[in-house]
């Protein structure tokens, strides 16, 4: 069974600063990592993915992602953040051997200051 | 190209009621999963079906059900609501071939109220 974790409820930043979600994820087999983003009132839209190879991802609107296997952590990184990033942040992750049903974490809030 | 769509957006219904909803999976996918979330929470996943038959299911009772057409779009059904049943119902589609079944797109939603 795989679980994730996401240690932040919420996340205030400031415009124009960078931002770090963390994602800490279990799992007794190997599994695909995701991250997807929930605008208000909206469905999910992926943001980035590791299947395999490089441990640097990089996603849509300047997000990227790292993973780290002996840490089990797969965190959100974007260098300065923009008002329109205002969102609802998943980290998720699926088993690599059925890549069937995904498993979210809690979600994170970003909210952006002016 | 049409994305996942879901009908409808919204709905309430009363606590013992029956509730049908629709989705139409991204064209060229075959494989649709269905999830719930509720208020302040991630998605959680219900059941996936794949050629007309539910191939995993997840922690749901089975008031919950549903149906994959030929046309690979698929219904959610849930019986005898409970007022915890409301929630946004989120469909996922991808296609199960070469290796892309990891990809999942997922539409807008169905936002229901139970009262």
């Amino acid at each position: 069974a795989q679980s994730v974790t996401q240690l932040d409820s919420q996340v205030p930043v400031f415009e124009e600063a960078p931002v770090e979600l963390r994602c800490n994820y279990s799992s007794s087999v190997s599994v695909y990592l995701f991250w997807y983003v929930q605008y208000p009132n909206q469905g999910l839209q992926l943001l980035l993915k590791y299947l395999s190879g490089s441990t640097l991802v990089k996603g849509i609107n300047g997000f990227e992602a790292e993973f780290n296997k002996s840490q089990t952590s797969f965190h959100l990184r974007k260098p300065s953040v923009h008002i329109s990033d205002t969102a609802e942040y998943f980290c998720a992750v699926s088993d690599r051997s059925s890549a069937s049903k995904i498993i979210f974490g809690s979600g994170t809030r970003l909210s952006i200051r002016p | 190209d049409a994305g996942v769509t879901q009908s409808p957006t919204h709905l309430i219904k009363t606590r013992g009621q029956q509730v049908t909803l629709r989705c139409s999976p991204k064209s060229g996918h075959d494989t649709v999963s269905w999830y719930q979330q509720a208020l302040g929470q991630g998605p959680q996943f219900i059941f996936q079906y794949y050629e007309e038959e539910e191939r995993q299911r997840g922690n749901f009772p089975d008031r919950f059900s549903g149906h994959q057409f030929p046309n690979y779009s698929s219904e959610l059904n849930v019986n005898a609501l409970l007022l915890g049943d409301s929630a946004l119902y989120l469909c996922a589609s991808s296609f199960r071939g070469t290796g892309l079944s990891h990809e999942q797109y997922f539409g807008p939603g169905t936002r229901l109220t139970v009262t």
